[in-house]
């Protein structure tokens, strides 16, 4: 019963590198989310995916591409890291836009220097 | 776009205390979400709420729509109860695109059981 997985949990990058946070549910959601979560601040959302193929930006996206060729799948990459970039990450997912329950992975923490 | 403000942002308690955290939130609503976070871990959800008062164990959450509020509250504590504790909402329907998928979440309330 694996829920929403996320890979890897930690990396530690250079200013400049690239990288790809992989969200992986199995409970067939539509919608998935990438969100980051900062000292002192709610989560905000980077961007979403209303279904396989799709995806939009959401609160603060810049910098930040993703993609959904699968419907299991959500990436989320970075071209070129920046130490603003320096987050936890947080993947979620539901099965309704509005009012559904959310299911979170375990986080990952990125560190860029 | 909805502000969410949640209170304690921080909490101790004795074990065995009975324990509340509020949230207020400033336009309306579709649902509202509680959720736990325990120190260097993953998001749980709590409960998802329209309306009312649901109860898992020990934990009891209400909402009241009219004066957008929402309590959890947290009976016998235990050291394991220990996390941060976040609010969450959902727009509400009439709002469509993009806003429709953004939740606005609480900073948290950060709750510490002493043995």
């Amino acid at each position: 019963n694996a829920g929403v997985t996320q890979t890897p949990k930690f990396r530690v990058l250079k200013t400049g590198q690239s990288m790809t946070l992989l969200c992986a549910q199995d409970m067939n959601h539509e919608y998935m989310y990438w969100y980051r979560q900062d000292p002192g601040m709610g989560l905000r959302l980077i961007h979403y995916s209303v279904g396989e193929g799709t995806t939009a930006k959401g609160e603060v996206p810049d910098g930040y591409n993703v993609s959904r060729l699968k419907k299991q799948n959500f990436l989320l990459g970075l071209e070129s890291a920046a130490p603003s970039q320096t987050s936890v990450y947080f993947c979620a997912s539901s099965y309704r836009r509005r009012a559904g329950e959310l299911f979170f992975g375990e986080g990952s923490r990125l560190t860029v220097l | 776009k909805n502000e969410v403000e949640q209170s304690p942002q921080n909490l101790t308690a004795q074990e065995g205390e009975f324990i509340t955290i509020n949230c207020s939130y400033s336009v309306g609503i579709s649902a509202l979400h509680w959720l736990q976070q325990h120190p260097g871990g993953g998001i749980v959800s709590l409960f998802m709420l329209s309306s009312g008062k649901k109860k898992h164990g020990r934990l009891i959450a209400t909402i009241n729509i009219q004066e957008k509020h929402s309590s959890l509250h947290i009976t016998a504590s235990h050291p394991r109860d220990s996390a941060v504790y976040i609010c969450a909402v959902s727009p509400p329907r009439q709002y469509s695109g993009a806003g429709s998928y953004q939740l606005t979440f609480g900073k948290g309330t950060k709750l510490s059981v002493i043995p």
